[in-house]
């Protein structure tokens, strides 16, 4: 069956400082994999879509950037993170662009 | 029209009565459709998904597509306090090259 493993579950940064979540998926091949936010009080608001190895199309423009160095692997990074950038951050996948599943999620403060 | 959209709520249904939620959509186009429930500080998890072709019954759970009026809703029988959450649809949107789109979700609160 297919996992998703998010990490890490929880991280406080001041503002300014780098950011690497990371993502991982088995039991499958060539995911489209995703990456959410979810900001107090809002909907999901999904940053980043991959479909393949070094495939990374952004939705949304802002300090936030994301790579997929293997098949199964997908990180969200930032060089500086802003007090905005605080939220449930959600990686997810999906085959064929059907139905998502969703990490148990990694929850930001920027302070 | 905003893609998906849902009423925020909170819906309030007491114990054993049916909670029923309800979802538009502006693509004609769309083919398939998701339901997922989310409990406060965790990731949402998926209940239930149909396609264009009919309803969907699993256990306690019903989901009702209605494509001439653009809305999906989902029925939760004899609901129980665990049913209290946050209940996102979701729906592919063909105009937008086949791309899942959430909804803000509706709170549901279930009273004992």
């Amino acid at each position: 069956s297919q996992t998703i493993h998010q990490w890490p579950a929880t991280l406080v940064q001041p503002v300014g400082s780098p950011l690497s979540l990371e993502c991982t998926v088995e039991g499958t091949s060539n995911p489209n994999l995703y990456w959410y936010r979810q900001a107090a009080g809002r909907g999901l608001q999904l940053l980043f879509y991959s479909v393949g190895i070094g495939q990374i199309s952004s939705e949304v423009p802002q300090n936030l950037s994301a790579s997929r160095p293997q098949d199964r692997q997908f990180i969200l990074s930032s060089k500086k993170l802003l007090l905005s950038d605080s939220g449930f951050y959600l990686c997810a996948w999906s085959v064929m662009g059907n139905t998502i599943y969703f990490g148990e999620g990694s929850w930001l403060t920027v302070v | 029209q905003k893609e998906v959209e849902q009423n925020s709520g909170p819906l309030s249904v007491p114990e054993g009565a049916i909670a029923s939620l309800n979802c538009t959509y502006s693509d004609r186009g769309s083919q398939s459709f998701f339901w997922y429930r989310q409990y406060s500080g965790k990731s949402p998890e998926l209940i239930m998904f149909i396609y264009s072709n009919g309803d969907k019954e699993d256990g306690r759970f019903t989901a009702q597509l209605n494509k001439a009026s653009q809305y999906v809703s989902l029925l939760i029988r004899d609901s129980q306090p665990s049913d209290s959450a946050t209940y996102l649809c979701a729906v592919n949107f063909m105009n937008r090259d086949d791309k899942i789109i959430f909804g803000k979700g509706t709170r549901l609160h279930i009273l004992p």
